[in-house]
């Protein structure tokens, strides 16, 4: 049973560049949300997806947008890059039509590097 | 908006201690979720408390909710290097997890 996964692992980006991070949720999963972790701190909510739509935002400015697919999968984007978006972006998918009353299944992550 | 305090922030051990990690919340709590981090690594899910007083092991862990759910913490006997890792309390808000900071637990062999 395939966990999340998420591609690329690692990326290098220059400021003002765009970049697109994909995920696919675990195997009967079919939300998909978007996390932050910048580095010592505790993940921070970006948005989440449910049927191909956002269901709910975090605080997280515009230049961040993101897709869900008919597969459940879903991509983050984010325009204009800052040196202050370098973080490590992780994927959570979890059951139960969204619920977020179960725990959610982390993928590895993407780590974003911004110079 | 809800927010959660996470302490200690740090907690160097020798193998064999206990060690204990506490959240506090300034509002009443649906339920609360336990997530661990290794170093390098993603979160895990733990564990979720639900109900006000309860109490749930996994091994050597001990989780536990208060009385008033305003509160919870997570109890180890005798850690070992394989415990090694940031702990987060997380709490349900709508659809989105709000995160604590974390407690870095290190572990000396």
């Amino acid at each position: 049973d395939a966990g999340v996964t998420q591609s690329p692992t690692h990326l290098i980006k220059t400021r003002g560049q765009q970049v697109t991070l994909r995920c696919s949720p675990k195997s009967g999963h079919d939300t998909v949300s978007w996390y932050q972790q910048a580095l010592g701190q505790g993940p921070q909510f970006i948005f989440q997806y449910y049927e191909e739509e956002e269901r709910q935002r975090g605080n997280f400015p515009d230049r961040f947008s993101g897709h869900q697919f008919p597969n459940y999968s879903s991509e983050l984007n984010v325009n204009a890059l800052l040196l202050g978006d370098s973080a490590l972006y992780l994927c959570a998918s979890n059951p139960g039509q969204g619920s977020v009353g179960y725990g959610y299944t982390f993928g590895s992550g993407t780590r974003l590097t911004v110079v | 908006g809800q927010q959660v305090m996470q302490i200690p922030q740090y907690q160097h051990v020798q193998e064999g201690e206990d060690f204990t990690t506490y959240c506090n919340s300034s509002t009443t709590l649906s339920n609360i979720q336990w997530y661990k981090q290794r170093p390098g690594g993603h979160p895990v899910f733990l564990i979720q408390l639900v109900k006000s007083g309860e109490v749930k092991k996994q091994k050597r862990l001990t989780f536990q909710f208060g009385e008033a759910k305003k509160n919870s913490s997570l109890h180890i006997t005798a850690t070992q290097t394989t415990d090694v890792g940031t702990y987060f309390c997380a709490l349900p808000r709508g659809n989105m997890l709000t995160f604590g900071g974390g407690t870095r637990l290190m572990v000396k062999p």
